[in-house]
């Protein structure tokens, strides 16, 4: 089946560096790849939906300039936090809506990202 | 009120027993999705449902489109079956709304 492998899994950086989130299709092209964010204890939200090819739609009150969001292929969107501060830490996960099946959505494993 | 609700939102069962997970949404859908998150985070997608029913080994999902309802069963749980269980909805205006999961803890 499709899969979306998502990179890295786990991840601790300091407070000023940039960190980068890759999400690959592997089977499959992605045409279209969302961005979510997951605080503890919290649903998983939507930060922005990225098309091949084109700049990214950011949800409202998620700073684009803070998440950078490339989608300069159809097997790859990459995430980076940039300047990233103990606040960003959270659980990141990508999403690719399946191209050849209409509703279909596959999820990436996640990233958690710890800023010390 | 949530768009997407999930009942319960804790609940703790000996190994062996049925359980069941709901989740209700209150806007029109074009599929439902059922997700396992890992104590760790990492995110396993169970079943995607348009229509009717589903069945994987021991997991069972099944969605009734008129009432706005799904529901997600566990046959002769185990331990390993601890985890969140996420029920997620993709709207008609193409968003994919989720609920806030339900934690499941299996006793041995």
């Amino acid at each position: 089946g499709a899969v979306v492998s998502q990179h890295p899994s786990r991840v601790i950086c300091k407070s000023g560096t940039s960190v980068k989130i890759e999400c690959r299709s592997l089977d499959f092209q992605a045409t279209t790849m969302f961005w979510y964010r997951q605080f503890p204890k919290q649903s998983l939200m939507l930060m922005a939906t990225s098309n091949e090819g084109s700049k990214a739609t950011y949800e409202q009150g998620v700073e684009k300039d803070k998440f950078l969001i490339n989608h300069a292929s159809l097997t790859l969107s990459t995430l980076t936090v940039t300047s990233a501060h103990p606040e960003d830490s959270s659980f990141y996960i990508c999403s690719a809506r399946l191209s050849v099946e209409l509703y279909g959505y596959t999820f990436g494993s996640g990233t958690r990202l710890t800023v010390v | 009120k949530n768009e997407v609700e999930q009942s319960p939102q804790n609940l703790t069962a000996q190994e062996g027993e049925f359980i069941t997970i709901n989740c209700s949404y209150s806007v029109g859908i074009s599929a439902l999705h059922w997700l396992q998150q890992h104590p760790g985070g990492g995110i396993v997608s169970l079943f995607m449902l348009s229509s009717g029913k589903k069945k994987h080994g021991r997991l069972i999902a099944t969605i009734n489109i008129q009432e706005k309802h799904s529901s997600l069963h566990i046959t002769a749980s185990h331990p390993r079956d601890s985890a969140v269980y996420i029920c997620a909805v993709r709207s008609r205006d193409d968003k994919i709304i989720f609920g806030k999961g339900t934690r499941l803890h299996i006793l041995p």
